[in-house]
């Protein structure tokens, strides 16, 4: 059980164009979905806190025009990198947790690459 | 802002060998976990410690938290070469799942035959 997903694995788009990923909870219902992001041979930053039907809390330093985070359900949450750059190529990692639970569940994670 | 410190950063030994990774970090907090990387990969979770005092073994691994000290350690026996990844600690400052966690910097771990 406390399956996560994310789709796509990776994906290699041109500077300029705008890249969506999706992290579903696959077998439960999360109450709160969080995204982390991976530079390589680097630790996970929070980018952002995401609530079902409600507006996403960002991490200082994180451009919420930049990162949009839709949470439409209890088992979707979706980051739109908008106009990518090559310093947005990285490791986005979305996790999911359900209220008063021990832990996260960690999706496998999203490449992007950025050219 | 919660700071969460690990030491050491890259650690290299031989197999059968005993080793220990610490993870420090700056407020109090009453969860804290550790998570496995390979390469190219996500995150397998690895112990969930909950409260002060907490150790929890699973094969060569056994973590331990000390909430007074703001101390985990992750304790490695007898190390083989299928333990070779990067090591995690993070902390939850919410205590409920309803925070993201604040992750060290990573233990890089090579064992070698």
């Amino acid at each position: 059980g406390a399956v996560v997903s994310q789709h796509p694995s990776w994906v290699i788009c041109k500077s300029g164009t705008s890249v969506k990923i999706e992290c579903r909870s696959l077998d439960f219902q999360a109450t709160t979905m969080f995204w982390y992001r991976q530079f390589p041979k680097q630790s996970l930053m929070l980018m952002a806190t995401s609530n079902e039907g409600s507006k996403a809390t960002y991490e200082q330093g994180v451009e919420k025009d930049k990162f949009l985070i839709n949470h439409a359900s209890l088992t979707l949450s979706t980051l739109t990198v908008t106009s990518a750059h090559p310093e947005d190529s990285s490791f986005y990692i979305c996790s999911a947790s359900i209220a008063g639970a021990e832990t996260q569940y960690f999706g496998p994670g999203t490449r992007l690459l950025v050219l | 802002e919660l700071k969460v410190e690990q030491n050491p950063l890259f650690l290299s030994m031989q197999e059968g060998k005993n080793y220990t990774i610490y993870c420090n970090y700056s407020t109090t907090s009453d969860r804290l976990y550790w998570y496995r990387q390979d390469p190219g990969k996500s995150l397998e979770s690895l112990f969930v410690l909950l409260s002060n005092g907490a150790v929890k073994q699973e094969g060569r691994l056994m973590a331990s938290l000390d909430t007074k000290a703001r101390l985990s350690t992750l304790h490695i026996t007898a190390a083989v070469h299928d333990l070779s990844a990067t090591y995690f600690c993070a902390v939850d400052m919410s205590g409920g799942g309803a925070d993201g966690l604040t992750f060290g910097k990573g233990t890089h771990l090579i064992i070698q035959p």
